[in-house]
């Protein structure tokens, strides 16, 4: 099966601008996450998707984050306006009830400048 | 709180050694927990699973619910095994919810 493609793999921006990332999910899979991972840390969860609503963004800073799946398929994660903090990488995964375990994709690095 | 703790950073350890990966976890309840791999170039993905008691790749993963730990073992390191390994911690049963990761550890495998 396809895994979990991300793009860009790369970004680099200046602070106050604003990016975004798209995710598309392995076929079939209903929940999607986004996961932020700062150099020296694990991934954090941002928002976990259930198809196309959400399940959990409590961790999401939502004054400068969003995040949608429209469709019940990809999704897209915005950080408007970026700070210098935002700098990470981007995960998206996905899941589903018939197999155990996250597939995860490459992520995205992300650096503010 | 829900927590993951990986008090190692690097474990550094030479070929045909057994190693030990510790991690501690709090929760109230029963969580499940993983073991998640990150070789270099890769992608994250998942080594296993506590509920499912298998070993892979020569790793297993005790679920020890007095001592809140789950520490990953191997009786004899391969230099292939070289990799960021998180545990992580899921609240809630299923096969579909959040994960709590752990800082990660760096095993390294010298020749």
């Amino acid at each position: 099966e396809a895994g979990v493609a991300q793009s860009p793999r790369y970004k680099i921006i200046e602070k106050r601008q604003s990016v975004a990332f798209w995710c598309n999910p392995i076929s079939g899979h209903a929940t999607l996450y986004w996961y932020q991972q700062i150099l020296g840390q694990g991934p954090k969860l941002l928002i976990q998707f259930q198809n196309n609503g959400v399940v959990d963004d409590s961790q999401l800073p939502k004054d400068r984050f969003s995040a949608e799946r429209l469709k019940g398929v990809d999704s897209t994660l915005k950080i408007q306006p970026a700070k210098l903090e935002d700098s990470a990488v981007y995960l998206c995964a996905s899941s589903s009830q018939r197999s155990y375990g996250y597939t995860f994709g490459s992520g995205t690095r992300l650096t503010v400048v | 709180a829900q927590r993951v703790t990986q008090p190692e950073k690097l474990l550094s350890v030479f070929k045909g050694a057994p190693v030990e990966l510790k991690c501690n976890y709090s929760y109230s309840g029963s969580p499940e927990l993983f073991w998640y791999v990150q070789y270099s170039r890769q992608r994250l993905q998942l080594l296993l699973r506590h509920i499912s008691r298998e070993s892979i790749k020569g790793f297993t993963a005790d679920l020890n619910k007095g001592e809140t730990s789950f520490h990953l073992k191997k009786p004899f390191a391969q230099e292939e095994d070289s990799a960021m390994y998180y545990c992580a911690l899921q609240p809630f049963s299923g096969n579909t919810g959040k994960l709590i990761f752990g800082q990660g550890t760096t095993l390294q495998v010298k020749p």
